[in-house]
């Protein structure tokens, strides 16, 4: 079965410079979350997309924004990286805000030297 | 507001010992809970659910009640193995009523399975 697809896997990135993560949901699922997971830190929310439009807005930096295309892939960009946002970045799709059943891409690390 | 609260890890158990791993919630309206497991270098993945209280989840041989009158959801398993070594997250919808909100993660319990 189809699984979220997150690119790329791994980014390193200098500070200040920019980062941009993609995300690609499970077909027919309309809903994208992101998610920021530190070092042994749970995963905190970030930003949710509901049919194309910002639904929910978490603990999102200001430097951070994101967006969801008409095809419903989202993308996450980072500007001016500062060292604390090295975080393993996790996107979430889900057919059903109902039910609140989230399915995980296996994550972006990004790395800020 | 709504939050998770789950027993601290590393948990080390010996392989096929009785595990629990307890969650407790804090949350208004009626939301759905979850745990997902987490192997090293993975994303997360859903072990199971429960919408409603008394609902029971399970799967995989892991089983959790969803306890409204102790705002619990206890994962169990009674033989665990080597393989189910990975961290384990409690989480629940905080949706309530409208909107993709996502979910509230407990800050999860690393178990350690030995051979």
């Amino acid at each position: 079965a189809a699984g979220v697809i997150q690119s790329p896997r791994h980014l390193i990135k200098e500070k200040r410079e920019t980062a941009t993560l993609k995300c690609y949901p499970i077909p027919r699922h309309d809903t994208v979350y992101w998610y920021q997971q530190g070092p042994g830190q749970d995963p905190q929310f970030l930003i949710s997309f509901y049919e194309k439009m910002q639904s929910d807005k978490g603990s999102i930096p200001d430097r951070f924004s994101a967006q969801q295309f008409s095809d419903y892939h989202s993308e996450l960009n980072m500007s001016s990286l500062e060292l604390g946002d090295s975080a393993l970045y996790f996107c979430a799709s889900s057919s059903s805000i109902l039910t609140g059943e989230l399915f995980f891409g296996e994550g972006s690390r990004l790395t800020v030297l | 507001g709504n939050s998770v609260t789950q027993m601290e890890g590393p948990v080390t158990l010996s392989e096929e010992a009785f595990l629990t791993i307890n969650c407790t919630y804090t949350a208004t309206g009626y939301p759905s809970l979850f745990w997902y497991v987490q192997y090293p270098g993975e994303g997360l993945q859903l072990l199971l659910k429960a919408t409603k209280a008394d609902d029971k989840g399970s799967n995989k041989g892991f089983e959790a009640t969803y306890r409204k009158e102790t705002t619990s959801f206890h994962l169990e398993k009674g033989s665990v193995q080597v393989s189910d070594s990975a961290v384990y997250f409690c989480a629940l919808s905080r949706y309530s009523g409208g909107g993709a909100d996502g979910l509230t993660f407990g800050k999860g319990t690393h178990l350690i399975i030995q051979p």
